[in-house]
C-alpha cells in the first residue's frame, strides 16, 4: 500500500513570497490533516478535512494560510505571504473512516523562510 | 480541550537499559492516547495506542504503555534499549477518536553504546 505522498521535500523562499505544498493521501482515506511542526515542538494541527469538507480549521492563520481538497482526494496548502515564523515542517496525514484514530503521516515538506 | 505534557525534552540511556518516557494528559472527556516515533527525515509512525479496554498496551519494537486514569498518565516503556531506538517520541491525545490528535512537544531519546 502506498503511503502519504508530499511534495516538495524542501522549499526555501524569502519572506513575503508565496509557497504551496501538495499532499496525496492513502487511497480511500476520507480524512486528511495538515500539521505544522516547528523545530523543537510537537506537530500542531492546521486544518482537518473530511472528504472535501473542512472539519476543523480553528488554528489555521486564515489571513495568510489557505487549504483546499478538491474532489476529496489530494490537497494543497498555501501560504501567502510567508513570514519568518512560518519556517517549519509541514506534515500531511490521512486516516480512514473506520480507523480515524490512526493517522498515517507523510515525510513532510521542510520550509525555510529567509 | 485536550493537552499533553511530556516531561523531559531529552532522555539518554545506555544500550540495554530501561527506557521510560513520561506523558501526562489533560482531557475533559475519556481520551484516546497515542505514542508516535519520528526518525530523522521520516514521517511519524504509530508505536501504540489506547482507546478502550486493557490499560496496558503493547506496541511495536518492544514498547508498551500503561493508561493510568487516576494519574492522568500514559508513560512509554521498553525493558531494554537498543541503538535503533534513538529517535524523537511524541505522545498525543484525541478526545473521541474522530478528531485530530493533539501532540506533546516530544522527547528525544539518545541511546549510548
Amino acid at each position: 500500500e502506498a503511503g502519504v505522498a508530499q511534495s516538495p521535500r524542501y522549499k526555501i523562499i524569502e519572506k513575503r513570497q508565496s509557497v504551496a505544498f501538495w499532499c496525496n493521501p492513502i487511497s480511500g482515506h476520507a480524512t486528511l490533516y495538515w500539521y505544522q511542526q516547528i523545530l523543537g515542538q510537537g506537530p500542531k494541527l492546521l486544518i482537518q478535512f473530511q472528504n472535501n469538507g473542512v472539519v476543523d480549521d480553528s488554528q489555521l492563520p486564515k489571513d495568510r494560510f489557505s487549504a483546499e481538497r478538491l474532489k476529496g482526494v489530494d490537497s494543497t496548502l498555501k501560504i501567502q505571504p510567508a513570514k519568518l515564523e512560518d519556517s517549519a515542517v509541514y506534515l500531511c496525514a490521512s486516516s480512514s473512516d473506520r480507523g480515524m484514530e490512526k493517522l498515517f503521516f507523510g515525510s513532510g515538506t521542510q520550509l525555510s523562510v529567509l | 480541550a485536550q493537552s499533553v505534557t511530556q516531561l523531559g525534552s531529552h532522555v539518554s540511556v545506555s544500550e540495554g537499559a530501561l527506557v521510560l518516557l513520561r506523558c501526562n494528559y489533560s482531557s475533559s472527556v475519556p481520551p484516546y492516547l497515542f505514542w508516535y516515533v519520528q526518525y530523522p527525515n521520516q514521517g511519524l509512525q504509530l508505536l501504540l495506542k489506547y482507546t478502550t479496554g486493557a490499560t496496558l498496551v503493547k506496541g511495536i519494537n518492544g514498547f508498551e504503555a500503561e493508561f493510568k486514569k487516576s494519574e492522568t498518565s500514559f508513560h512509554l516503556t521498553k525493558p531494554s534499549a537498543h541503538m535503533s531506538d534513538a529517535a524523537e517520541y511524541f505522545c498525543a491525545v484525541s478526545a473521541t477518536g474522530r478528531r485530530a490528535l493533539t501532540f506533546g512537544s516530544g522527547t528525544r531519546l539518545q541511546v549510548q553504546p
